[in-house]
């Protein structure tokens, strides 16, 4: 059974540290890995998607990398702000767009 | 262009009443997704549909039952509510190879 396990679940950073979010997931046919963000009480926006031979993806001050061989993503976010402050949702695609989610990892950006 | 919008926001069921949530996309796109959240975790998928008159279930589909009549609408339905049905529920769609837009859920208590 396909396993998408988030690490750290929560993280408090002061305002303009660069900082890390770990994906990792146990079933190596990967369609695409997707990150996403949920503010509290809203539904999920979408962030970035890597396709599976894309090795990574950037969008602003946000960079996704993919290592298929090891299971891993990361979402790297530069300079954080008080307003990155939300949970971030990895998701695998396995192909047949059926989304395997991590449980996210909620984010404080401390001004 | 609404997106995809979801009826009700909230909703108190006691157990053993039924309901249906609705899903409307105005996206044109063939395939939805039904997912719910428990607290603090990550989503979990109930069914999906491929197109109009196709359905399957996903990963947690017992005690749900889905239809999908036009492209339009994926309406959910909860035939005897159980207090372990509590939860947010997601509604989401996208084009079969790409990121998914999501609605901004229904938050369900069955007391």
């Amino acid at each position: 059974k396909q396993e998408v396990t988030q690490i750290p679940a929560a993280l408090s950073v002061p305002e303009g540290e660069n900082l890390v979010l770990n994906c990792s997931f146990t079933d190596s046919a990967i369609y695409n890995l997707q990150w996403f963000r949920q503010d509290p009480g809203k539904g999920l926006t979408s962030l970035l998607l890597i396709q599976s031979s894309q090795r990574e993806q950037t969008s602003g001050r946000l960079n996704a990398s993919l290592d298929k061989s090891s299971g891993r993503s990361t979402l790297y976010i530069a300079a954080s702000q008080p307003g990155d402050s939300a949970t971030y949702l990895c998701a695998h695609n396995n192909a047949g767009n059926m989304l395997t989610f991590g449980g996210g990892t909620r984010l404080m950006v401390k001004p | 262009n609404a997106g995809v919008t979801q009826t009700p926001k909230f909703r108190i069921l006691k157990i053993g009443q039924s309901m249906t949530l609705q899903c409307t996309q105005d996206m044109n796109h063939n395939y939805m997704y039904w997912y719910r959240q428990d607290p603090g975790m990550g989503l979990k998928l109930i069914y999906y549909s491929v197109g109009a008159g196709i359905t399957d279930k996903g990963e947690v589909p017992n005690g749900y039952n889905v239809s999908r009549s036009t492209t339009e609408d994926f309406p959910l339905r909860l035939e005897l509510a159980a207090p372990s049905q509590t939860s947010v529920y997601f509604c989401a769609t996208d084009r079969g190879t790409d990121t998914q837009y999501f609605g901004p859920g229904t938050r369900l208590t069955v007391l």
